[in-house]
């Protein structure tokens, strides 16, 4: 009963490296998101995903890319690392429309830009 | 303006005893809906209750349930017996509308600053 993993658990990246933090969820969801959490914070949405091939950009795209290649893949890519992008990321799938769906969340991903 | 919020950045209660923690909510769209998450120290995010714009009964889950006042547009937790591990950080969020790119629609969270909650013994 896996639902949404995410890896890693824990980066630490210096100024200016590149990595993909990596989300696969098993329940069959065609929408999925990130989400990024500051401290102190809720969470601001990254970008999202309405199904395979299709992404659109959320509050806080700026620093990020992503790609969904199949249903269940759907990894963000953070390109040139920076210490604002210091964050918890949080990758959430849910079922379908409709404003009663609700969204499950990965574990997390705690990330570190030195 | 801030379309969630959470007046309360800490809360505690006596284990066994009921809590509620306030949220308040801003939106001219006739159909949405409101969530709970529970995150707890260890990081994940909990899905709890659910309540819709168009839901003529407040929701209940359990020990849950949420306290829905749509004139007032609030939409608070309620806890009851509270319990040790019931010490968490509280998130209420609601479900936006978005217009994706691709010309169909889906839904956003935005999330509250939310509210730690202390249980003591």
């Amino acid at each position: 009963n896996a639902g949404v993993t995410q890896t890693p658990k824990f980066r630490i990246l210096k100024i200016g490296q590149s990595m993909t933090l990596q989300c696969t969820q098993d329940m069959n969801h065609n929408y999925m998101y990130w989400y990024r959490q500051d401290p102190g914070m809720g969470l601001k949405l990254i970008y999202y995903s309405v199904g395979a091939g299709i992404t659109d950009k959320g509050e806080v795209p700026n620093g990020y890319n992503v790609s969904r290649s199949t249903t269940e893949d759907f990894p963000l890519r953070l390109e040139l690392a920076a210490p604002s992008q210091t964050s918890v990321y949080f990758c959430a799938s849910s079922y379908g429309e409709g404003v009663g769906q609700p969204q499950h969340f990965g574990d997390g991903t705690r990330l570190s830009i030195l | 303006a801030q379309k969630i919020t959470q007046t309360q950045p800490g809360m505690f209660v006596q284990e066994k005893e009921a809590v509620t923690l306030d949220c308040t909510y801003d939106t001219s769209d006739p159909s949405y809906g409101l969530f709970w998450y529970k995150q707890p120290s260890s990081g994940e995010m909990i899905f709890l209750i659910y309540q819709g714009s168009y839901d003529q009964q407040n929701a209940t889950e359990g020990r849950y349930s949420l306290n829905f006042q749509k004139a007032r547009k609030s939409a608070n937790l309620v806890i009851s017996a509270s319990q040790l591990g019931d010490s968490a950080m509280y998130f209420c969020a609601m479900r936006e509308a978005l217009t994706t790119n691709s010309g169909g629609s889906n839904y956003k969270l935005t999330f509250g600053k939310g509210t730690l909650l202390t249980v003591n013994p």
